[in-house]
């Protein structure tokens, strides 16, 4: 049972323009939620966070939006540049239920056309 | 670089054996993660130890066994493989038991990657 769920494996944007990566989750636990960006042959590295308590998140080019009853949250990175294509991990923890692993998506991977 | 360390980077070995994946932790980690990566797959939650001790369980198979010792190096040991199991193996820590409290972060390795033939 796939909890979290990214539904487009690949994604293409001109650089410049905006980039928007989609995350469904289904376990109503879930309170914490991250994105992770992930080169070839490297270990994925953190990119952003947000809390259930919020509904976004801005970290310089990158803003994350929760959509709690939806349970749906996006990634958009303005403006796009070519060192951004990487696939890019959502993952979601419940940790105020004690709960510290992260549940991984299948990934989306964007790639910037320059 | 992550700080976390993993060995070795590549191993290929044929069905039936065992093999052993380590990890180092970043200094100061207390917690240690181990995730698969199949074909196509997102990482799958395999186990967590913290401080040397079992702390989760996902999706590990009981082929599959790990360990935390006390300089807080783990080990992942993999036996009686079969093809399947041919994957990338990614160790994570982070300071403490809630991913990493504050940003949730989890510093992740560069993979081991076995190759079952």
């Amino acid at each position: 049972d796939q909890q979290v769920k990214q539904n487009s494996p690949s994604l293409s944007v001109q650089e410049g323009r905006i980039s928007i990566l989609n995350c469904d989750y289904t376990n109503s636990m879930f309170d914490y939620f991250l994105w992770y960006k992930k080169y070839p042959a490297e270990g994925p590295t953190f990119l952003i966070s947000i809390s259930s308590i919020k509904d976004k998140n801005e970290d310089g080019r990158f803003t994350v939006f929760l959509n709690k009853s939806a349970k749906h949250l996006s990634l958009h990175i303005v403006p796009s540049q070519p060192g951004d294509s990487a696939v890019y991990f959502c993952a979601a923890s419940a940790r105020n239920f004690g709960n510290e692993k992260l549940t991984f998506g299948t990934g989306t991977r964007l790639t910037i056309i320059p | 670089d992550s700080g976390v360390t993993q060995t070795p980077k590549h191993l290929i070995t044929a069905t039936g054996q065992r093999v052993t994946l380590r990890c180092s932790p970043r200094s100061g980690d207390l917690s240690v993660y181990w995730y698969q990566q199949s074909l196509d797959q997102g990482l799958q939650f395999l186990i967590q130890y913290y401080n040397g001790e079992e702390r989760a369980k996902g999706n590990i198979l009981e082929r599959f066994s790990a360990q935390q010792f006390p300089d807080l190096h783990s080990e992942l040991n993999l036996s009686s493989l079969e093809l399947g199991d041919s994957a990338l193996y990614f160790c994570a820590s982070s300071l403490g038991l809630a991913g990493g409290r504050g940003t949730g972060e989890l510093f992740f390795g560069e993979g081991s990657r076995l190759t079952v033939l």
